[in-house]
């Protein structure tokens, strides 16, 4: 089955580490986009990408890393720097960049 | 800037008809996304509107008037499943591109 896929879908992580989020996706779509969620809010958009080895910051970047070496593949690493990273976090991809987008189901990193 | 507003919560009766509003403002325009997302779980989506007017799927309907930089989504019939947060998401950019912009969402009630 065509899908996106997100693991782990909990994480825990001691402060001060930096943890990688993974988003795999076989829908063979060009565009691929990380949001991160907190508790009542909406969903905010860190970075995306439009196409391979190619991607553009989004409203929170700081304190966030991501690499795309495979159209398949997008992974966010949440570094150190980022003073709050506890929160729900969200990947999507869309044919391009212009139709709906489709989400995996999240991973929920708790830094302790 | 960017800036997509909707309301916080609304409260509904089982059967009746709701109307979820949203007004935008960004810099570039390609198309308005509705999204449903239940607590705890990944958004799905809904509608899609690029063009001024009315589309409709089933029980949803979804509005554009670009000029004014609104639209709402309308939801008949209500059931106790329709519970849950509708996201308002735009498409800020051009040529077929662009990052994709949630609003901080509607959480909807809905009572028998």
């Amino acid at each position: 089955d065509g899908g996106i896929t997100q693991s782990p879908k909990y994480l825990f992580r001691k402060e001060g580490q930096n943890v990688t989020l993974s988003c795999e996706q076989n829908l063979n779509h060009d565009a691929m986009y990380w949001y991160r969620q907190d508790p009542g809010q909406g969903l905010r958009l860190i970075y995306y990408s439009q196409i391979v080895n190619d991607f553009q910051k989004g409203d929170i970047a700081e304190g966030y890393s991501v690499s795309r070496e495979k159209k398949e593949s997008f992974p966010l690493t949440v570094t150190s720097a980022q003073k709050n990273p506890t929160a729900f976090y969200l990947c999507a991809s869309s044919i391009k960049g212009y139709t709906e987008a489709f989400f995996g189901q999240g991973t929920r990193l708790t830094v302790v | 800037g960017q800036n997509i507003d909707q309301p916080t919560e609304m409260t509904a009766t089982e059967g009746a008809i709701v109307q979820i509003n949203c007004t935008y403002q960004t810099s570039g325009f390609n198309g308005l996304f509705w999204y449903q997302q239940h607590a705890g779980e990944a958004p799905t989506f809904l509608s899609y509107n690029v063009l001024d007017g009315l589309e409709e799927k089933g029980r949803f309907s979804s509005f554009l008037s670009r000029s004014k930089g609104y639209s709402y989504l309308l939801l008949k019939e209500l059931q106790m499943k329709d519970s849950a947060s509708y996201l308002c998401a735009v498409r800020d950019g051009y040529n077929q591109g662009g990052k994709l912009i949630f609003g901080q969402g509607t959480e909807l009630s809905v009572k028998p």
